[in-house]
């Protein structure tokens, strides 16, 4: 089946100007992350989504950073005001949330997408 | 907190040669999980392996193998007769039941291996 998908693969802008990133997650995937990888940082996490809860945005680097997921699906990513610092990779990855019982639920296993690489000149 | 160390931060070996990429990892809490993904050149990130903190059993899939030491707090990687198509960083995940609300991964650096023909 189709895995997740991101979009733009690839994305430039001049500092200052704010920008959108797209993920579309597994279908029946109840729970959404963003995660960011730079250079200097690695592989860090962003924000989280799951079903209708209040989403963790405990990753956000700054308030220049948010993210909304409607209906349950797709999710957006946006950057205010961008710095060159905000240059990475966006990764969105998404996973199957099953009753608290069920080790998939407890496990975390999570899916991931080609990613966005943001460049901000 | 959450703390995954990969301290190899390239390995170069030749086709067919086995290598084993190191993971150590921190955390308090006593139920846990612990995470492979595999990062080809293409970016996207391909889950590998799953191990339960409770489970100590190692596993072995095809030319992978995963020796998970809670003695040591290693969940170390292995893979046999490695192949040109094995090249690609490798990052070990940890995610401790006390995140559970959270549910975020905590990554190592990451291991980039490099399989010359």
């Amino acid at each position: 089946g189709a895995g997740v998908s991101q979009s733009p693969s690839n994305k430039v802008t001049e500092k200052g100007k704010d920008v959108e990133l797209r993920c579309d997650p597994i279908s029946g995937h109840t729970a959404l992350y963003w995660y960011r990888q730079s250079l200097g940082q690695g592989l860090e996490f962003l924000i989280y989504f799951q079903g209708n809860s209040a989403p963790d945005k405990s990753g956000l680097p700054s308030d220049r950073f948010s993210a909304e997921r409607t209906g349950g699906s797709v999710s957006t990513l946006t950057i205010q005001r961008t710095q060159q610092e905000d240059s990475a990779v966006y990764l969105c990855a998404s996973s199957l949330l099953l009753s608290g019982s069920h080790p998939e639920y407890r496990s975390g296993e999570q899916f991931f997408g080609p990613g966005t690489r943001l460049t901000v000149l | 907190a959450q703390k995954v160390t990969q301290a190899q931060t390239e390995i170069s070996v030749v086709e067919k040669e086995d290598v084993t990429l190191d993971c150590v990892y921190e955390t308090r809490d006593t139920t846990y999980y612990l995470f492979w993904y595999k990062q080809p050149p293409s970016g996207e990130l391909v889950f590998l392996i799953r191990r339960n903190s409770f489970d100590e059993q190692n596993e072995i899939s095809g030319r992978y193998s995963w020796n998970f030491q809670k003695s040591t707090s290693s969940f170390n990687f292995t893979i046999t007769a490695s192949q040109v198509v094995d090249s690609a960083v490798y990052f070990c995940a940890l995610r401790g039941e006390m995140d559970t609300g959270r549910r975020a991964l905590t990554f190592g650096s990451g291991t980039r291996l490099q399989v010359q023909p």
